[in-house]
């Protein structure tokens, strides 16, 4: 089982609609759950953070976290077409160490 | 002024030789990174360093050495490199530990034939 698990889509939405992200991790010590988003050909930069339980909102964006399931999701309302790239979800888990899931590619068509 | 910078940008090498990847931040991060992404676009840590104290991914190669000069700067030196080196390289730094967020550089495309 990976450490960190998204589907890699690719996951199509209509403009304006909400986008849904899901990401999964198997260390229950697991304490920051971070979402990165990555277009074609550039470097990763930060989305979101979260570190506890419940929703964290900033902008058109949420991030869910519950610590219990293991399950870590992003949400982005009125998706944009430039909205689209691939999502990275990324986890640092108790043995110091920040490991990513393998990202899912969204597109948001006009 | 780019926060994390990385050189060079592109790097084409033939098998066996011996490289390095340049990485600078002006940001006052005390930690630095280097990842690795491949075809797949699987981004994997590779080191962590943070004030002299430097964190090993174990599936690393030891062919693969990084070197900081100072706190700015992290190199990335690789040894008879292999085709499966090819890839993305990026560098990264944050604050000051492992649970901040990261800052990542351009990356390096390297192609080894």
């Amino acid at each position: 089982q990976k450490e960190v698990e998204q589907n890699s889509g690719p996951l199509s939405v209509p403009e304006g609609a909400i986008a849904s992200l899901n990401c999964t991790y198997s260390d229950r010590g697991s304490q920051s759950f971070f979402w990165y988003r990555q277009y074609s050909g550039k470097s990763p930069e930060l989305i979101m953070f979260i570190y506890s339980n419940g929703d964290k909102e900033d902008g058109r964006f949420t991030a869910q976290l519950n610590k219990a399931s293991q399950y870590v999701s992003l949400l982005i309302r009125d998706s944009q077409p430039s909205d689209s790239a691939t999502y990275l979800c990324a986890v640092f888990n108790a043995g110091n160490m920040l490991t990513f899931g393998g990202g899912t590619r969204l597109m948001v068509k006009p | 002024d780019t926060a994390v910078s990385q050189t060079p940008k592109y790097l084409v090498t033939q098998m066996g030789n011996d490289k390095s990847i340049k990485c600078e931040q002006n940001l006052g991060h005390d930690t630095m990174y280097w990842y690795k992404q491949d075809s797949k676009k699987f981004l994997k840590i590779m080191f962590s360093y943070n004030n002299k104290e430097l964190i090993i991914n174990e599936t690393v190669p030891n062919r693969f050495s990084p070197k900081s000069p100072d706190k700015a700067h992290l190199n990335l030196h690789i040894n008879s490199l292999e085709l499966g080196d090819s890839a993305v390289y990026f560098c990264a730094s944050s604050p000051s530990g492992f649970r901040e967020t990261q800052y990542f550089g351009p990356g390096t495309r390297l192609l080894v034939l």
